[in-house]
């Protein structure tokens, strides 16, 4: 059976770093993309980036890059969104999914909840 | 890379059809037959419904379908029943690695 579980909730104060992760369970973790999407508060789903876990290809949403790092350690079949300096507009739902045939995200991690707050 | 245009919200009587529209671009939609639809319950992850435009995933019930023409896609769901009701995305894909998810759309089923 295909999963993704991620970490667990976060709350940071603005300035702080944060890394959270998403691992992979029941199929070739290297051989399909993963992406993270960002809902926040109320909001619809903004597409983020993706990484190929077989060798940390990464591509960024143009609304993203430069804001966060995405990485993957596939010995431990694990993807990474980062943060090094959050601000309260971070605050979000942060899921990870699988990208099958890069055109359809076909499972979905259960969301890590972001909170930043002064 | 604006998002997709969905309407706010939609609804229908248990046993009519609904139909969600989904506007981009020649450069998203209009460009690849690789439109895909989102359901989310509340507090829950999104799960896949539609794929490649209107291919659906094994489980997924065949009142939902999908198609498109020019730069709208669409969904249909038809026969709408109570556990229908839920916030919907589509999601296209852009060419280059890029992707860009709809506005969403609120199914109430009245």
């Amino acid at each position: 059976e295909v999963q993704l579980v991620q970490s667990g909730a976060e709350v940071k104060k603005p300035g702080e770093s944060l890394k959270i992760s998403c691992k992979g369970s029941g199929y070739s973790f290297t051989s399909y993309w993963i992406g993270w999407v960002r809902q926040m508060p109320g909001k619809g789903l903004e597409w983020m980036g993706i990484i190929y876990p077989g060798d940390s290809d990464t591509r960024y949403s143009p609304s993203f890059q430069g804001q966060v790092t995405i990485s993957a350690d596939k010995s431990i079949s694990t993807a990474y969104l980062q943060w090094s300096s959050l601000k309260a507009s971070d605050t979000a739902m942060y899921y990870c999914a699988r990208l099958q045939q890069l055109v359809q995200f076909d499972y979905w991690g259960q969301g890590t909840l972001v909170t930043v707050s002064s | 890379q604006s998002a997709l245009t969905q309407p706010r919200s939609v609804s229908g009587s248990p046993g009519q059809s609904v139909t969600i529209s989904c506007t981009g671009t020649s450069s998203d939609v209009g460009g690849y037959n690789y439109v895909s639809w989102y359901q989310q319950h509340p507090g829950k992850a999104p799960k896949l419904m539609i794929y490649d435009v209107s291919k659906r995933p094994s489980g997924v019930p065949d009142r939902f379908s999908g198609s498109k023409s020019g730069n709208t896609a669409s969904l249909t769901i038809s026969g709408l029943q109570a556990e229908d009701e839920a916030d919907y995305y589509c999601c296209s894909y852009a060419g280059s690695y890029l992707y860009v998810f709809g506005t969403g759309t609120k199914v109430t089923v009245l």
